[in-house]
């Protein structure tokens, strides 16, 4: 069974620039998170999906960050326009159930803003 | 509001030692509680969790931990450190009465080993 995987596995861009991640959970997860570490941080929630919906967003920093789940399947997260701050490691994880369900995670994404 | 406190950004053993990383939390209502291990260029690989099951609980390679209400602990242990066990442990909670919450991690210690 393939893991959590995400694309792509480092990412530089400029201030201002728009950079997209992608994250494919494991097959028949309905529940996807997204996490983020900024350096010398604790890895912190951005947000979570149940299936194409949105459960609970209450972590994204703030509108320059777009996460969508089309169709129930990847999910993609997206910095328009990135700043300096957004500089960070963006990990993926997904489960099958609820509540104390293992959350599997994906080897993360690290963006670096210049 | 819930959060966890791992006492130690870096810990340093020697090969054959017992490894302790110690992880406080702190919840109004019972948890979840996980450990996990990032080793060098890879992603978070779970190893434990307790679900309100046995307090003591056993996970991958060789490491456990033990649940204790009292102290509000959940301390990761391992009788005899290897090489291999170098890496990035995370202690983390979620809430066992909202189903789907997101977990909450602390900062994490990271664990060298030496020969």
């Amino acid at each position: 069974e393939a893991g959590v995987t995400q694309f792509p596995s480092h990412s530089v861009i400029e201030k201002g620039q728009t950079v997209t991640l992608r994250c494919d959970p494991i097959s028949g997860h309905d529940n996807l998170y997204w996490y983020r570490r900024v350096m010398g941080k604790e890895i912190k929630f951005l947000l979570h999906f149940v299936k194409e919906s949105k459960q609970d967003e209450s972590g994204m920093p703030n509108n320059r960050f777009l996460a969508e789940r089309t169709g129930g399947t990847y999910s993609t997260l997206k910095v328009q326009p990135a700043e300096l701050e957004d500089s960070g490691v963006y990990f993926c994880a997904s489960s099958q159930a609820l509540g104390g369900s293992t959350q599997y995670f994906g080897p993360g994404t690290r963006l670096t803003v210049l | 509001a819930q959060s966890v406190t791992q006492l130690g950004s870096h810990v340093s053993v020697s090969e054959g030692a017992l490894v302790l990383l110690r992880c406080n939390y702190s919840s109004s209502v019972p948890p979840y509680l996980f450990w996990y291990v990032q080793y060098p260029n890879q992603g978070l690989q779970l190893l434990l969790k307790y679900t309100s099951a046995a307090t003591l609980v056993k996970g991958i390679n060789g490491f456990e931990a033990e649940f204790k209400k009292s102290e509000t602990s959940f301390h990761l242990t391992k009788p005899s450190a290897h090489m291999s066990d170098a890496a990035e442990y995370f202690c983390a909670v979620s809430d066992f009465n909202q189903a789907g919450t997101a977990l909450i991690f602390g900062k994490g210690t990271t664990l060298s080993v030496s020969s």
